[in-house]
């Protein structure tokens, strides 16, 4: 089945404990990107990659690093996180050509104490 | 970047009737215009989309019209069915999808019965 899988889906930790957030695409997607929706902000982009070793900051970038070493693969890596990373967290992921549109994970509940 | 406003952010029409939500973008290099489906709980899903050399885009009851001069893009649902009831994000991007989304705050879309 094609899927993009997010783990963990819900992930409770506190202040300042380094963690990650995996995704991944068995769709051969050259395009992956991460976003947070928060209550009455919507959807925001975190990073953005156009392919393997190819990233870029979207509009909330602060507190957060990716990788692209497999094109499968797009973690989400949050070093030291603190409360305002409070969040609903989606991957997502999207073919190069055509009007296929993104597809997104099932989403990361994560909270901050 | 890109600026994306979505209004109205909460719509409330009777079954059976049209609906029609809109969007302003703000960079005239934006070239595709996605539309996105969130249910409670669920992760957002493509409805519909245009690229910026279409004016106008159907399938079945939905519709999705983009005016360029005026950065403008409109979803229009037609016939609403209960099922239609969710929160739409209007998103816009520069690279065809490759630069990830740029999203409206989003439509709680309510349809009474």
């Amino acid at each position: 089945e094609a899927q993009v899988t997010q783990n963990p889906r819900y992930l409770i930790t506190v202040t300042g404990k380094k963690l990650t957030v995996t995704c991944s695409q068995n769709m051969n997607h050259e395009y992956m990107s991460w976003y947070r929706q928060d209550p009455g902000l919507g959807l925001r982009q975190i990073y953005y990659s156009m392919n393997v070793e190819v990233t870029d900051k979207g509009d909330v970038p602060e507190g957060y690093k990716v990788s692209r070493k497999e094109k499968r693969n797009f973690p989400l890596i949050l070093e030291s996180p603190s409360p305002n990373q409070t969040s609903l967290y989606f991957c997502a992921s999207s073919l190069q050509a055509g009007s296929y549109g993104y597809t997104f994970g099932s989403g990361t509940r994560l909270t901050v104490v | 970047g890109e600026n994306v406003e979505q209004h109205p952010s909460t719509l409330s029409v009777q079954e059976g009737d049209s609906a029609v939500i809109k969007c302003t973008y703000s960079d005239s290099a934006s070239n595709y215009f996605p539309w996105y489906k969130q249910e409670l709980g669920k992760r957002p899903q493509l409805i519909i989309d245009i690229r910026s050399n279409v004016g106008e885009k159907k399938d079945q009851r939905i519709a999705v019209t983009l005016n360029k001069t005026a950065k403008h893009f409109s979803l229009h649902i037609t016939e609403t069915q209960p099922e239609d009831s969710a929160v739409y994000f209007c998103a816009a991007s520069k690279g065809g999808g490759a630069d990830g989304l740029t999203f409206g705050k989003g439509t709680h879309l309510i349809i009474q019965p």
